[in-house]
């Protein structure tokens, strides 16, 4: 079973669409959470760590739920240039690795 | 600025050939990693370093070698032994010590074999 797992889409939605995407976590002792976005050919940048108390950045909504080992990204509002692929990222302990989900890619359209 | 730098942008390897990327990071940080990236998939790790002369092997070490003799460069040598090795690397850091440290990424190196 996969450390990570995360729906590759593709998800198509129109500007001004609301759009989530999920990813669950086979560790239950996972210490961290985060979402990269990586456009294409670049490399994956940091977009939002997860809290346990979930947290917000502008359009951005990131939750976590360890009771069913998943975490999540809500954008609102989508914007033409929020299209990437959007990574998520655990960490097993303080010290530890991260593990990667495969991406999930948005494309926004006018 | 601060950052990590890895050369070349883009490599071409013939068949049989040896070849090492380069990584370099002026952030002071501890950590550091390679991941290989195929078209369509996520990040998978190679080899990663926590400190100065050690290293642990990641998920898919074979036909790789690292080093770690100062902090600040993390070299990967692609060796002969890696049936497919045509992929985007990068090479990321981290500061130790919190779980919520980010992890940096360099731009990424393109391999090709010919």
């Amino acid at each position: 079973r996969k450390e990570v797992e995360q729906d590759p889409g593709p998800f198509n939605v129109p500007e001004g669409a609301t759009v989530a995407f999920n990813c669950t976590y086979s560790n239950s002792a996972s210490q961290s959470f985060f979402w990269y976005r990586q456009d294409c050919r670049k490399e994956p940048k940091l977009l939002m760590s997860v809290y346990s108390s979930g947290n917000e950045d502008g359009r951005f909504t990131a939750q976590l739920n360890r009771a069913s080992q998943y975490i999540s990204l809500l954008i609102r509002d989508s914007k033409l240039s929020d299209s990437a692929t959007y990574l998520c990222a655990v960490r097993g302990s303080t010290l530890g690795r991260l593990y990667f989900g495969r991406g999930t890619q948005l494309t926004v359209w006018p | 600025d601060g950052g990590i730098t890895q050369s070349p942008k883009y490599l071409f390897r013939k068949e049989g050939q040896n070849v090492t990327l380069s990584c370099e990071q002026n952030l002071n940080h501890d950590a550091m990693y390679w991941y290989r990236q195929d078209p369509g998939q996520g990040l998978r790790l190679i080899y990663y370093s926590q400190i100065v002369n050690d290293f642990q092997k990641g998920d898919i070490a074979e036909g790789y070698s690292v080093s770690r003799e100062k902090k600040e460069s993390f070299p990967l040598t692609v060796t002969s032994a890696q049936k497919n090795p045509t992929a985007f690397y990068l090479c990321a850091s981290t500061e130790r010590g919190s779980s919520y440290n980010e992890q940096f990424f360099g731009p990424g190196t393109r391999l090709t074999v010919l």
